[in-house]
């Protein structure tokens, strides 16, 4: 089963800021990377897949990066909509699906 | 557009059983792979199960206990749950496969496993 190891656990930052999230697996997982966001009370919602693409209405200033085993998730300029959670997850080698313990974004 | 809506969710004792569903519409139903993933209160994403057109497959955690079934004529996604245990306690979302990842979920339904 592939691990994958979030960092950090939280991040508080300002609306304004950069955030950089990080997520490490724990063996080459190619570039089979999402990225997701979720807020309190919501479902998870697909922001990034194949570590690099934006899904479908998902605001330019996210972007993912990375390929084997370190990843990236970077929001250019913080909106106060996207203090949340974040979780990324691999889909190389199911099952499992595997995701990672998640990032919270909160508000300095 | 894409909807899907769970139900069935609720109180159960250890060991009884619960069916939980998800009502599927906006899309060809019968041609994506679905998933289940759970959320424990307060704690991260768990996959639970899939259903695709190349076989089923669980979660070890739930491995033989549930069991994850579809009706294409009523556009509807099932999981079986058999012997819960305490630690099954959680959100169970349903999830459209799309490339193996999950591009559309459901709101949840809330499990809870007491006795």
């Amino acid at each position: 089963e592939i691990v994958l190891t979030q960092s950090p656990a939280t991040l508080s930052l300002s609306p304004g800021e950069r955030a950089t999230l990080s997520c490490r697996a724990s063996q080459s997982i190619s570039s089979y990377l999402a990225w997701y966001q979720q807020k309190p009370g919501q479902s998870p919602r697909l922001l990034i897949y194949d570590a690099s693409n934006r899904a479908t209405g998902i605001p330019a200033r996210f972007s993912g990066s990375g390929s084997g085993t370190d990843f990236t998730l970077t929001i250019s300029s913080l909106e106060p909509e996207d203090f949340a959670v974040y979780y990324c997850q691999q889909r190389s080698n199911w099952p499992p699906w595997t995701f990672g313990q998640g990032t919270k974004v909160e508000i300095k | 557009q894409v909807q899907l809506v769970e139900s069935g969710g609720g109180v159960v004792q250890p060991g009884r059983s619960l069916r939980l569903s998800c009502a599927a519409s906006g899309f060809n139903f019968s041609s994506y792979a679905m998933h289940w993933v759970r959320q424990a209160p307060g704690k991260g994403l768990e996959w639970v199960a899939v259903i695709a057109s190349d076989g089923n497959y669980n979660a070890d955690s739930v491995n033989g206990r549930f069991t994850i079934s579809r009706d294409n004529s009523k556009n509807t996604l099932y999981l079986h749950m058999n012997s819960p245990r305490v630690e099954d306690t959680a959100v169970y979302y349903c999830a459209r496969d799309w490339n193996s990842d999950f591009d559309y979920w459901g709101q949840g339904t809330l499990v809870t496993v007491s006795s």
